[in-house]
């Protein structure tokens, strides 16, 4: 099976602006979790999404947003950047086990806000 | 807030040597997970390990689970170079689906 994508893979982009950064699961996976990982903060959990609805949200502000849909694809998007937005984002896709369940990643969405 | 704290945060070896890296936790979990992360790409789910288990192995991996201490190892066998990367643990707990990060433990292994 193809592990998870996720497009672009780095992208630039200036404070004020909005983006869109895309995921495509593994088939099969219903489950999408976002991620943001920066040095100051390590990984931090955004929102899950499961048949296209939001079960699981982070501690984020509104800017950030996301969807899913019907073949399980993925976006999230940020509005309004903040230099502090600059971080990798991950994608990660899953097929629930029990009480919790493996989570593959995708390589990641490096995006540089100046 | 994280609820895996690996330690230590960095660590360097020489190639042939074991590298053991311990997460500490501090509600009651489902399970606990490590990952390993190669620098900037996404991480790789390496071993799950439930609550009533205290060990585990893959390969080269050895995973302990110590409930009563609330914390974890993870041992390198034999490391290789190709070990080097961001190690993390993951904890399951409660109803949620979704794990939670520690901050990771970096190993250096050289050639």
């Amino acid at each position: 099976k193809a592990g998870v994508t996720q497009t672009p893979r780095y992208l630039i982009k200036t404070r004020g602006q909005q983006v869109t950064l895309s995921c495509s699961p593994i088939s099969g996976h219903r489950s999408v979790s976002w991620y943001q990982q920066t040095p100051g903060q390590g990984l931090q959990f955004l929102f899950e999404y499961f048949s296209e609805t939001q079960r699981n949200k982070g501690n984020f502000p509104g800017r950030f947003s996301g969807r899913q849909f019907s073949n399980s694809r993925s976006e999230m998007n940020v509005s309004t950047l903040e230099l502090g937005d600059s971080a990798l984002y991950l994608c990660a896709s899953s097929l629930e086990t029990g009480y919790s369940y493996e989570q593959y990643f995708g390589p990641g969405t490096r995006l540089t806000v100046t | 807030s994280q609820q895996g704290e690996e330690d230590p945060q960095a660590l360097s070896i020489q190639e042939g040597e074991n590298a053991t890296m311990n997460c500490s936790y501090k509600t009651s979990i489902n399970n606990l997970q490590w990952y390993r992360q190669n620098s900037g790409r996404g991480l790789v789910h390496l071993i799950l390990i439930r609550s009533n288990e205290r060990e585990k192995h893959s390969g080269r991996l050895r995973v302990t689970l110590d409930t009563s201490k609330k914390s974890s190892s993870l041992l390198i066998t034999a490391s290789r170079a190709a070990d080097t990367a961001s190690y993390f643990c993951a904890t399951g707990a409660g109803g949620s689906y979704i794990p939670t990060f520690g901050r990771g433990t970096s190993l250096i292994v050289h050639p």
